[in-house]
């Protein structure tokens, strides 16, 4: 069990540019969120999936954002046309449906719109 | 809608005192209750939760927390404070309806400690 991960870690933008995260679930886990947490804010949640289908989405991901988890296992968001707003801490999770309703999550990735 | 409050965005201790972190949920009905801690420039990582059974939850780093239903509220304790314990922490609920669910976050509490 080597845990969430995320990539980039870091990501510096100019806005209006496209951006794309990619997140690694625990392996046995069907579930997957991802969260945008602002400094000083708790976590604010985007989306999750089960399995490869797109479950929930919230009202705060608008169209620029769209999410994937083509084959159940990873997933990616992105962000086109980036604005400064989008500035903040991208948080992706993993769960596993019916054990414990504990979300693990990953270090983040951290996005810097300029 | 649920909705968590945590009262308090800081909270400052001296080592060895007592940690008395605040949360309050909003929910037609009695929710998963969670209790998350993060460190700087780090992912969240789970302190103790509330399912079902025992409303006196144990977790890790010697932290505890009670669910009072009648009090919509499950507060996080740890009887002695360590320099360690210094970061944020965060209440959370989720649906009891979807197996769990999103998580709904409060804004957090930093909790600092002095030496």
């Amino acid at each position: 069990d080597t845990g969430v991960s995320q990539n980039p870690r870091h990501k510096i933008t100019k806005r209006g540019q496209n951006v794309t995260f990619r997140c690694d679930p625990i392996s046995e886990h069907n579930r997957l969120y991802w969260y945008r947490q602002t400094l000083g804010q708790g976590p604010e949640f985007l989306t999750y999936f089960q399995n490869e289908a797109q479950l929930e989405k919230s009202r705060l991901l608008s169209d620029r954002f769209s999410a994937e988890r083509p084959k159940g296992s990873f997933s990616t968001l992105e962000i086109q046309r980036t604005e400064q707003g989008d500035s903040a801490m991208y948080l992706c999770a993993s769960s596993l449906t019916g054990v414990n309703y504990e979300q693990y999550f990953g270090p983040g990735t951290r996005l810097t719109v300029t | 809608a649920q909705s968590v409050t945590q009262l308090g965005s800081h909270v400052s201790v001296s080592e060895g005192a007592l940690v008395l972190l605040r949360c309050n949920y909003s929910s037609s009905v009695p929710p998963y209750l969670f209790w998350y801690v993060q460190y700087p420039n780090q992912g969240l990582q789970l302190l103790l939760k509330y399912t079902t059974g025992a409303t006196l939850v144990k977790g890790i780093n010697g932290f505890e927390a009670e669910f009072k239903k009648s009090e919509t509220s499950f507060h996080l304790t740890k009887p002695s404070a360590h320099m360690s314990d210094a970061a944020e922490y965060f209440c959370a609920v989720s649906d009891r309806g979807n197996q769990g669910g999103k998580l709904i976050f409060g804004q957090g509490t930093e909790l600092s400690v002095k030496p």
